[in-house]
């Protein structure tokens, strides 16, 4: 399997852009995680889905981001408008409802300028 | 709510040697899982090792262990003939059993003195 695969792995953009970053989870596994990291907060959990259906968006910071899996392969995260402070690294994992571990994508560096 | 912490925000250790990375939670749960994840410079989250809460046993993997003292609510990681391919972020997590939610600390940057 190729793991978990995330698109863009870079983006750069200007502030009030709409960015949309992506993810394939590990085909066969039930739940999937979006994670945003940064130097002041860490690696804070921002929603997660399971059989593609949102179970937990508490972490979502506000109405600017959203989140969407239409199917099980592939998920979305959309921030609009997008600021500064959303710089950070964004990553997505996945999970087998079988086991305990969660994978990681590479993540997508994400630069508002 | 439950937290993680780790409080050495920095380690170094000299190549071969032996390295105790500290890790503490707090919850009230009796059955839960422990992780340690490593994230070298290439930024991907990597599982080391992980220790499900009922089990005595300290897991190992290879040249990683764990002290798990449950009472004492303390998970540390030691890294044993420590080499340069070690050298990373370190980040424990808390996953309660039964929800697919983890809960990760701070980190501890590990730097390999060669």
């Amino acid at each position: 399997d190729a793991g978990v695969i995330q698109s863009p792995r870079h983006e750069v953009t200007e502030m009030g852009q709409e960015v949309t970053l992506r993810c394939k989870p590990i085909s066969g596994h039930d739940y999937l995680f979006w994670y945003r990291q940064t130097m002041m907060r860490g690696l804070e959990l921002l929603i997660y889905f399971n059989n593609n259906v949102p179970i937990d968006d508490s972490g979502m910071p506000e109405d600017r981001f959203s989140a969407k899996m239409p199917n099980a392969s592939f998920s979305t995260l959309k921030i609009q408008p997008s600021e500064p402070r959303d710089s950070a690294v964004y990553f997505c994992a996945s999970l087998s409802g079988s086991g305990n571990e969660q994978f990681f994508g590479p993540g997508t560096r994400l630069t508002v300028l | 709510a439950q937290t993680v912490t780790q409080s050495q925000p920095e380690m170094s250790v000299q190549e071969a040697e032996t390295v105790t990375l500290s890790c503490t939670y707090d919850t009230s749960e009796s059955d839960y899982y422990l992780f340690w994840y490593k994230q070298p410079p290439s930024r991907q989250m990597i599982l080391v090792i992980r220790q499900e809460a009922y089990k005595q046993q300290n897991a190992t993997e290879n040249r990683f262990s764990v002290n798990f003292q449950k009472a004492a609510k303390s998970f540390s990681l030691k890294i044993s003939d420590s080499q340069l391919g070690d050298a990373a972020m370190y980040f424990c997590a808390y996953g309660r059993f039964g929800n697919e939610k983890l809960t990760f600390g701070t980190g501890t940057r590990l730097t390999i003195i060669p």
